[in-house]
């Protein structure tokens, strides 16, 4: 059974930083490429960064140069460290699978609150 | 990059047919394939309904089905049920993911 689980959100000031964490399970995480997507609750999910199986990045303007996400195989484990964090960066972050080769999302953790405020 | 335009709620009655669409630019749509749906229910993340416009994960029923024209993609449910009650995302991947506003389907 494919698991994901997110931890590391919490409240922070603006200008402050935050690493999540996204702990893959039951698959094979070397060989699939993997997303962060954050949403505002009531609004549609925004999709924050990925990383395919072969360590290539991918940002949208939205968090590029403050947001790097990297992974460890060794962990089976997806972080996303986010720096100069701002109010509008509060939402839910889920971490996601990719269905090869990136297209869509084909699993999704339970998801992690952060909240930043001051 | 603007978000794709879904109709902001849908509803039918049991067993009827409900169609969302999902609008775009010819950058959004038109020119790829690679249109994802999702189901949401509160508080709950998302699910993946339909991928590469037409294509249903295994274990989702062959109620939901996908189609594209244009700069349209559409998501249909066929023979609504109680438990299709949700918000549904549509999600367009050119390059970079572009997720639409949400639609939330009620079942009268």
């Amino acid at each position: 059974e494919v698991q994901l689980l997110e931890s590391g959100g919490g409240l922070v000031q603006p200008g402050g930083s935050l690493r999540l964490s996204c702990v893959a399970s039951g698959f094979t995480f070397s060989i699939y490429a993997m997303s962060w997507v954050r949403q505002v609750p009531g609004k549609g999910p925004e999709w924050v960064s990925s990383v395919s199986s072969g360590g290539t990045t991918y940002y949208p303007d939205s968090v590029k140069g403050r947001v790097t996400i990297s992974r460890d195989i060794s962990r089976n484990t997806v972080y996303l460290q986010m720096n100069s964090l701002r109010a509008e960066d509060t939402a839910i972050y889920y971490c996601a699978r990719n269905t090869p080769p990136l297209g869509s999302f084909d699993y999704w953790g339970q998801g992690t609150l952060v909240t930043v405020s001051s | 990059q603007s978000a794709l335009t879904q109709p902001r709620s849908v509803s039918g009655s049991p067993g009827q047919s409900v169609t969302i669409s999902c609008t775009g630019t010819s950058t959004d749509l038109s020119g790829y394939n690679s249109v994802s749906w999702y189901q949401q229910y509160p508080g709950k993340a998302p699910k993946l309904m339909i991928y590469d416009v037409i294509k249903r994960p295994s274990g989702v029923p062959d109620r939901f089905s996908g189609s594209k024209s244009g700069d349209t993609a559409s998501l249909t449910i066929s023979g609504l049920q109680a438990e299709d009650e949700a918000d549904y995302y549509c999600c367009s991947y050119a390059g970079i993911w572009v997720f639409g506003g949400g639609t939330k389907v009620t079942v009268l």
